[in-house]
């Protein structure tokens, strides 16, 4: 069983650009979830994808966008980076029924300079 | 605003002794709280969750005690071994806006041989 696979795992992009990051979620789920967690604190929610369709978003604003695609793999794109956005970037999958638990990645460790 | 509190920020313990780290949350939608432990450069892994109608469930070392009234849950890690240093992280879910978690600030246990 292959587990959620994120690249790149390293990333360094300076203000103002825009970014990419991907995510492969686990074989059969069809739920992706993507974090924010900066150093030292937890992950913060961005927003959810359910079957390609947002299916919730955190306090983050629009220029944090996403997608889903059919085989249920994931992107995140962000633009307009600001030096906040220094952080590790998680995607969870999980099968999107009650109390399924999310499985992590590794993440994507953004870096803006 | 921090939807979950998590304290102690970092804890050190014997081999052999017993790790607790607790956790608070003010929501009642919240439905379901797992927890995760995350090693350096690695995504959070499940370790162990709970639904809100049980007191207690314990999986091999690792116990979750549950408080409703109180709002308040935390890991008990019994027998405590140096591989078991890492950050931890208590998470709650929202369960009426899908899948959202929100995570604790996370502990950092460092277990001394």
């Amino acid at each position: 069983e292959t587990g959620v696979t994120q690249s790149p795992t390293h990333l360094i992009k300076t203000r103002g650009q825009q970014v990419t990051l991907r995510c492969s979620s686990q074989s059969g789920h069809n739920t992706v979830s993507w974090y924010q967690q900066a150093l030292g604190q937890g992950p913060q929610f961005i927003f959810q994808y359910y079957r390609e369709e947002e299916n919730g978003r955190g306090n983050f604003p629009p220029r944090f966008s996403g997608l889903q695609f059919p085989n249920y793999s994931s992107e995140l794109n962000v633009n307009a980076l600001e030096l906040d956005d220094s952080a590790l970037y998680l995607c969870a999958s999980s099968s999107g029924g009650y109390g399924q638990p999310q499985h992590f990645g590794d993440g994507t460790r953004l870096s803006i300079l | 605003q921090q939807q979950v509190k998590q304290s102690p920020q970092s804890l050190i313990v014997q081999k052999g002794g017993i790790s607790i780290i607790n956790c608070a949350y003010e929501n009642t939608a919240f439905d379901y709280f797992p927890w995760y432990q995350q090693f350096p450069g690695k995504g959070p892994a499940l370790l162990i969750a709970i639904r809100p109608d049980v007191s207690e469930k314990k999986e091999g070392r690792f116990t979750i005690s549950f408080n409703k009234s109180a709002k308040q849950f935390s890991l008990h890690i019994m027998d405590s071994q140096p591989g078991d240093s890492a950050t931890y992280f208590c998470a709650a879910r929202r369960g009426n806006t899908g899948n959202q978690f929100y995570f604790g600030t996370g502990t950092s246990l460092t277990v001394i041989p």
